[in-house]
């Protein structure tokens, strides 16, 4: 089930700073790429998705940018601020199954 | 976005008992539902898929005699844990699709003493 990786597992930004996590895949039927944000004792919440039709999607402080060539996406937050600090998990799907293969996550720690 | 809510939240229970957990979509109905598992420090990993009026279709090298569930409407999955052991102490996360996207429940955390 193995086919979302994930990089780096850890991560530390300062404060203002941008916080970068990669993801790739090797499903070429995966069609649909959310990230999600899970705090301690939580279920994950959806921050942004993007479908491989397009190779840049913002929204506010969050990017995801696709390479649809490379199977590679990553997730960009800009200016970083300490309430950012969570884990985030990028996830891959296809439109048949619905079932999404999630990456290893990445701890992100946002220093003050 | 859309809500998905799980219960309960936390629940220890005795060795050899059964728990039941419990999802529902509160805004929408979900003909397909999603049931994870997610050990300390680690991914979530698919259990199962659950069908609305349907068997369960399990993933590889989860027993689905041990782990059942049952999505008898369109607003609501359970998965119960039977005989539950120690090692089947773990973060349990349901999840519901929209035409957009799939949503998560919070989480139960089922502790086994």
């Amino acid at each position: 089930q193995q086919q979302v990786k994930q990089s780096p597992q850890s991560l530390i930004v300062q404060k203002g700073g941008i916080s970068i996590i990669n993801c790739a895949y090797e499903n070429t039927a995966f069609d649909y790429f959310p990230w999600y944000q899970q705090f301690p004792g939580k279920g994950p919440a959806l921050l942004i998705a993007i479908r491989p039709d397009v190779s840049e999607k913002k929204e506010g402080r969050f990017t995801i940018s696709f390479n649809k060539s490379a199977k590679q996406f990553s997730l960009h937050i800009m200016d970083s601020q300490p309430g950012d600090s969570a884990t985030y998990f990028c996830a891959a799907t296809s439109s048949n199954t619905g079932k999404l293969i999630f990456g290893q996550g990445t701890t992100l720690q946002v220093k003050p | 976005g859309a809500v998905v809510s799980q219960h309960p939240s936390r629940v220890i229970c005795k060795s050899g008992t059964s728990v039941k957990i419990e999802c529902r979509s509160l805004d929408f109905q979900a003909t397909t539902m999603f049931w994870y598992r997610q050990f300390p420090k680690q991914s979530l990993m698919l259990m199962a898929t659950s069908n609305e009026g349907s068997k369960a279709t399990y993933e590889q090298g989860v027993e689905k005699d041990k782990f059942l569930i049952n999505h008898a409407s369109l607003t609501l999955s359970t998965l119960t844990v039977t005989s539950a052991h120690p090692e089947d102490s773990s973060f349990y996360i349901c999840s519901a699709r929209t035409l957009k996207a799939a949503f998560f429940g919070q989480g139960t955390r089922l502790t086994v003493v």
